[in-house]
């Protein structure tokens, strides 16, 4: 059975460049969730969705930063224009309930 | 705000030894807790959840949960050199938002 599947795993951009990030959650799960972990910060919820709903986006750090689920089995998050501190690894997460997420292998960000 | 708190270590035991791991949260009203591990370079991964007061054991592993302190830990028996992985505890808020904390850095010494 297929995990969560994240797409690119590694992304190296200039400063001002568009970045799209893109997650496939596990099948029947209804809820996903989009979190960055830095040295730092330790690991930041940015936004969940359930049923494709956006329910809380209040860890979107500034307008720069959109994340769309058109449908049950995709999303994306995207950054325009990057900066070099937002540079991280990208999780998405997803789960069924019961707060038991399963990650995917992350998206490594590198704004130069 | 709500907060996750544990001590970032890094911790050293011994292999065979135990290993204990502590967190406390902000949030009387959290209802549900977990521990991940996370190896280097790797992602986070399940490994105990814990939603009442006590202990709740699997295999070498053991929550222990303590509402009243706002208090969670994580024992792992027989230290293995396999379990050195940073562990990340969370609680659930409310609706399915998981807050983590910082994350403890253990090492198993051979």
């Amino acid at each position: 059975d297929a995990g969560v599947i994240q797409s690119p795993r590694h992304e190296v951009t200039e400063m001002g460049q568009e970045v799209t990030l893109r997650c496939k959650p596990i099948s029947g799960h209804n809820s996903l969730f989009w979190y960055r972990q830095t040295m730092m910060r330790g690991l930041e919820l940015l936004i969940y969705f359930n049923n494709n709903v956006p329910i809380d986006d209040s860890g979107m750090p500034e307008d720069r930063f959109s994340a769309k689920m058109p449908n049950a089995s995709f999303s994306t998050l995207k950054i325009q224009p990057s900066e070099p501190r937002d540079s991280a690894v990208y999780f998405c997460a997803s789960s069924f309930g019961a707060g038991e997420l399963f990650f995917g292998e992350g998206s490594r960000l590198t704004v130069l | 705000q709500k907060e996750v708190e544990q001590n970032s270590g890094p911790l050293s035991v011994p292999e065979g030894a135990i290993a204990s791991l502590n967190c406390t949260y902000s949030d009387r009203g959290s209802q549900s807790f977990f521990w991940y591990r996370q190896y280097s370079g790797k992602s986070p991964e399940l490994i105990m959840s814990i939603y009442s007061n006590g202990d709740k054991e699997d295999g070498r592993f053991t929550a222990q949960l303590n509402k009243a302190s706002q208090y969670v830990s994580l024992l792992i028996r027989d230290s293995q050199p396999s379990d050195s992985a940073t562990y990340l505890c969370a609680a659930n808020f409310g609706n399915e938002k998981l807050t983590f904390g910082t994350g403890t850095r253990l090492t198993i010494i051979p």
